[in-house]
């Protein structure tokens, strides 16, 4: 089945650092979504990229689906910026989404 | 609009005991997905049911089922509760069964099995 991997698993920054994360997937998709978990485990919709680049405040997204990845940047974090990020894209029969392991970011001020 | 939501937000339960876990789509959302995110394990998909049907589960054992009421919101039940059953169960609602369409998920139960 599809492979999702995200990197990296964590990330330590200070307030106002910029950081890209990563998502790689190991098949074409017509959907890739990039969530923010919150520490009540309330997964937030960020984006939904199937392809090109969106941007929404201080965070933007770009998927290059020919190269089978994704971006999420963040610019100048913010200690509310914590927590775990992941990417998700469907599975092959389109009836499930398959997520990566995530990428536990720690804002500190 | 409202989002998705679920009850309870916590539930504890004795090992051998049943669970219910229950889920409201967003209005207009046919289709609704469960997902456990257990320690150590990460976000693996349970079950979809879309217009009152199964149409996929996991790989997961069958004292984990569900259905889909004509209002089109969910039950998830566990029986024989098994401590590693303890998890986060998300349930997420789309469009309709189309993958391309974005989902959408509720905050959330947390289940105890003691």
């Amino acid at each position: 089945g599809i492979q999702v991997e995200q990197s990296p698993p964590d990330l330590i920054l200070q307030e106002g650092a910029n950081s890209t994360l990563r998502c790689n997937f190991s098949d074409s998709v017509n959907n890739l979504q990039w969530f923010h978990q919150n520490p009540w485990g309330q997964l937030i919709n960020l984006f939904y990229i199937p392809s090109g680049t969106k941007q929404n405040g201080r965070l933007s997204a770009t998927t290059v689906a020919t190269e089978r990845y994704s971006l999420l940047y963040i610019s100048s974090s913010q200690t509310t910026d914590s927590g775990v990020y992941f990417c998700a894209v469907p599975n092959q029969a389109g009836t499930a989404l398959i997520f990566g392991k995530g990428t536990t970011l720690s804002v500190s001020s | 609009e409202a989002g998705v939501t679920q009850s309870p937000t916590h539930l504890i339960k004795t090992r051998g005991q049943q669970a219910t876990l229950r889920c409201s789509p967003i209005s207009g959302h046919t289709s609704v997905y469960w997902y456990q995110q257990a320690l150590g394990l990460g976000l693996q998909f349970l079950l979809w049911y879309d217009e009152g049907e199964e149409r996929n589960r996991g790989n997961f054992p069958p004292r984990f089922s569900g259905r889909q009421f004509p209002n089109y919101s969910s039950e998830l039940n566990v029986n024989a509760l098994e401590l590693e059953d303890s998890a986060l169960y998300l349930c997420a609602s789309s469009l309709d069964r189309r993958s391309s369409y974005e989902q959408y998920f509720g905050p959330g139960t947390r289940l105890t099995v003691t």
